[in-house]
């Protein structure tokens, strides 16, 4: 199995709103990542887990607030967005360091809107 | 600063026909450089992986190639299909501090035709 699953696929959610994406893999893999997607744009890094520990925040507004409550299970809480936060959020997760070459395994992401 | 910049933009082929996507990099100390397909929505797939000591890795009708020296590296598509119809991101990855960070290019928009 080398699926990353993402929930919601789709989220419309207003500038006062409190909701939540959620990632899963079932892969053993230690690292796990949000990425920021824009139309037309590559992936953006937003924050990195590395074994449960956040080890990468890529200077992101506190608007938006990970989580990893266990090695499988990768949340992005999200409050008080602003319109220009729509976007593709994507998860991934690698066995270890990609920086020693090894397969980054992507979702399929979900579609936000803020409206 | 390190940048990865793709070439070209956009490209449209017939079906059919062989293309190749250009990747030139400035990101240094280099660990390796992937090539995605990303469909429309969907999240990037892997099609190769190379480090500083291959030069040519293939994975079906695609076949990426890299010039450690010259920083370059390019995706070769043979015979292709509408489906191959995507945008075709180049991604290096840098050794030391850079970790798990990607560096990614602005990516190759393929459009094949019937």
């Amino acid at each position: 199995d080398t699926e990353v699953t993402q929930t919601p696929k789709h989220l419309v959610m207003g500038m006062t709103n409190k909701k939540s994406l959620k990632c899963e893999q079932h892969m053993g893999h230690r690292a796990m990542y949000w990425y920021k997607q824009k139309a037309k744009k590559p992936p953006e890094l937003m924050f990195v887990y590395s074994y449960e520990k956040l080890s990468i925040n890529e200077s992101v507004p506190s608007r938006f607030s990970p989580e990893c409550p266990n090695s499988s299970l990768l949340n992005l809480h999200l409050h008080a967005l602003q319109p220009e936060d729509s976007a593709l959020y994507l998860c991934a997760s690698s066995q270890g360091n990609i920086g020693r070459g090894v397969e980054q395994y992507f979702g399929p992401g979900t579609r936000l809107t803020v409206t | 600063k390190n940048q990865v910049e793709q070439s070209p933009q956009s490209l449209i082929i017939l079906e059919g026909k062989n293309c190749t996507l250009q990747c030139n990099y400035t990101v240094s100390p280099f660990s390796n450089l992937r090539w995605y397909k990303q469909d429309t929505g969907r999240g990037p797939v892997s099609l190769t992986i190379m480090t500083f000591s291959e030069n040519t890795k293939s994975n079906g009708r695609y076949t990426a190639t890299l010039d450690a020296d010259t920083k370059q590296s390019s995706l070769h598509i043979t015979a292709s299909q509408l489906s191959d119809s995507a945008s075709y991101i180049c991604v290096v990855s840098g050794a030391g501090e850079y970790g798990n960070k990607l560096v990614f290019g602005a990516g190759t928009i393929l459009r094949v035709k019937s």
